[in-house]
């Protein structure tokens, strides 16, 4: 069946380095792509989206890049500060013909000061 | 601005017993939706409902029930607690159904014993 898998589970880096988390959807028709930030105890949290029309965006300290042909998109953070430790979770949405969206498993970032 | 507001936020209830989530979104968005999030399961679809008067079941909607009681709010119920059914459960709006990201609320945290 469809769906998202969500790489590396667990993510360590030192303050100041980059991460990058990588999903792969296998449906073809996914035509929308958020990502969120879920802090402890809290719900997730919208922080920068990509649509299937648009190969990359960026906000500040965050970007998003998007492969339609090989079906996977990543999140990159440059300069991390301990404030981006989280989950973080990617989702593939498909809103033609009919509402699906799956989410990815997660992963857990540690950024170390 | 709240947003999107759960109740409770915590709850404890005995197999066999009744309960309904209640969910309120002050963003005049047309769609809501019911995940629950467990450990290893990532986040997944119990009901949705893409505009007033409207429901649809989602991955995982057995055991549960869902009134949208009017544009802003959105309750699920369940009518015969059982332990699998112990996990987090989030409510999330859009302005239309999977075209945006989600605003989820802040979360129930359910324990059926």
């Amino acid at each position: 069946g469809e769906n998202v898998e969500q790489h590396p589970s667990t993510l360590s880096v030192q303050e100041g380095d980059s991460a990058v988390i990588k999903c792969t959807y296998s449906d073809s028709a996914s035509n929308y792509f958020p990502w969120y930030k879920q802090e402890l105890g809290k719900g997730p949290q919208l922080i920068i989206d990509i649509r299937s029309n648009v190969g990359e965006k960026k906000d500040q300290r965050i970007a998003v890049t998007l492969n339609k042909t090989a079906k996977h998109f990543s999140l990159h953070i440059t300069e991390t500060q301990p404030e981006d430790s989280a989950v973080y979770f990617c989702a593939a949405i498909v809103n033609t013909g009919g509402f699906k969206t799956i989410f990815g498993a997660g992963t857990r970032l540690f950024v170390k000061a | 601005n709240a947003g999107v507001t759960q109740t409770p936020k915590f709850q404890v209830l005995k197999t066999g017993q009744s309960m309904t989530l209640q969910c309120a979104q002050d963003m005049n968005h047309n769609s809501m939706y019911w995940y629950r999030q467990d450990p290893g399961m990532g986040l997944r679809l119990i009901y949705y409902s893409a505009s007033e008067g409207t429901t649809d079941k989602g991955e995982v909607p057995n055991g549960y029930n869902v009134s949208r009681l009017n544009k802003r709010e959105f309750s699920l119920r369940l009518e015969s607690a059982a332990p699998s059914q112990t996990s987090v459960y989030f409510c999330a709006s859009t302005i239309s159904l999977g075209a945006d990201g989600y605003t989820f609320g802040s979360g129930t945290r359910l324990t059926v014993v």
